[in-house]
C-alpha cells in the first residue's frame, strides 16, 4: 500500500538558515509527488512537483528513488515561508495520498 | 475564473443533522476530490470523481455520500452528523490526470 511520511510535525528555524522539510514515501509503482504548501487561513497550493524538476520561491526538492525520499529544501528561510507543508504521492486511479503535513516557523 | 468555490464556509451541526456541502468549479475540470483535514493528521480522501457521472470512494467514506450529476458541482453530504466528523473539508479539482489539484478555501465544520 501506499504511504507518505513527515516525521516532524514541527519545524523551527531563524531567518536566514537553511531548511529542509522531509518526505519519505512507499509506493510498488512509479512515483508522482508533490509539495503543498498552505499558509496561514489559504487554501492548499501546489509549491512544486518532481516532474518539472523546478525551483518555486527558493525550494527544491529531488526525488531519491533509492532512499524513497522527497525532502524539500531551501538555503535560506524567510519569514514568509511560514506555512504548513505536506508532501503528497500521486497513484492509481488520480488519486493523492498526503502526509501527515510539517508546520514550519521561520523565526526574525 | 473563480475556479474552486465553497460553502458554507463555516457551519456548526448538532449530532444526528444532516447538510450538504457544497463545491463548484468553473474550470471546466473532469477530476473532482472531498478531502479532510484533521490536525495532526493531513488530508484523507473521502470520494473523488472522474466525470459526471462517475463517483468513487476514497480513505474514508464512511458517514458520507457524494452527487456529480454536472461537470462543474460536487456536493458532499452527511446524512447524520456525528462529532467524528468534526473538520475542515476541502474540495479540489484537476483537468488532466497529471495535472496539479486546485483546492478551494474549506469548509470548517463543528458537529456538537
Amino acid at each position: 500500500a501506499q504511504r507518505v511520511t513527515q516525521p516532524e510535525k514541527l519545524l523551527s528555524v531563524f531567518k536566514g538558515a537553511p531548511v529542509e522539510l522531509k518526505c519519505n514515501y512507499s509506493y510498488s509503482g512509479s512515483p508522482e509527488l508533490f509539495w503543498y504548501v498552505q499558509y496561514s487561513r489559504q487554501r492548499l497550493q501546489l509549491l512544486l512537483r518532481h516532474i518539472s524538476r523546478e525551483s518555486i520561491k527558493g525550494f527544491t526538492a529531488d526525488l531519491n528513488k533509492g532512499e524513497t525520499s522527497f525532502h524539500l529544501k531551501k538555503p535560506f528561510a524567510q519569514e514568509e515561508d511560514s506555512a504548513m507543508y505536506y508532501c503528497a504521492l500521486k497513484t492509481s486511479g488520480s488519486r493523492l495520498t498526503f502526509g501527515e503535513g510539517t508546520q514550519l516557523t521561520v523565526n526574525p | 475564473n473563480a475556479g474552486v468555490t465553497q460553502t458554507p464556509k463555516f457551519r456548526i451541526l448538532k449530532i444526528g443533522q444532516s447538510m450538504t456541502l457544497q463545491c463548484t468549479q468553473d474550470m471546466n475540470h473532469n477530476y473532482m476530490y472531498w478531502y479532510r483535514q484533521d490536525p495532526g493528521m493531513g488530508l484523507k480522501l473521502i470520494y473523488y470523481s472522474v466525470g459526471a457521472g462517475i463517483t468513487d470512494k476514497g480513505e474514508v467514506p464512511n458517514g458520507y455520500n457524494v452527487s456529480r450529476s454536472t461537470t462543474e458541482d460536487f456536493p458532499l453530504r452527511l446524512e447524520l452528523a456525528a462529532p467524528s466528523q468534526t473538520s475542515v473539508y476541502f474540495c479540489a479539482s484537476r483537468p488532466l490526470d497529471r495535472a496539479p489539484e486546485y483546492f478551494g478555501p474549506g469548509t470548517r465544520l463543528t458537529v456538537t
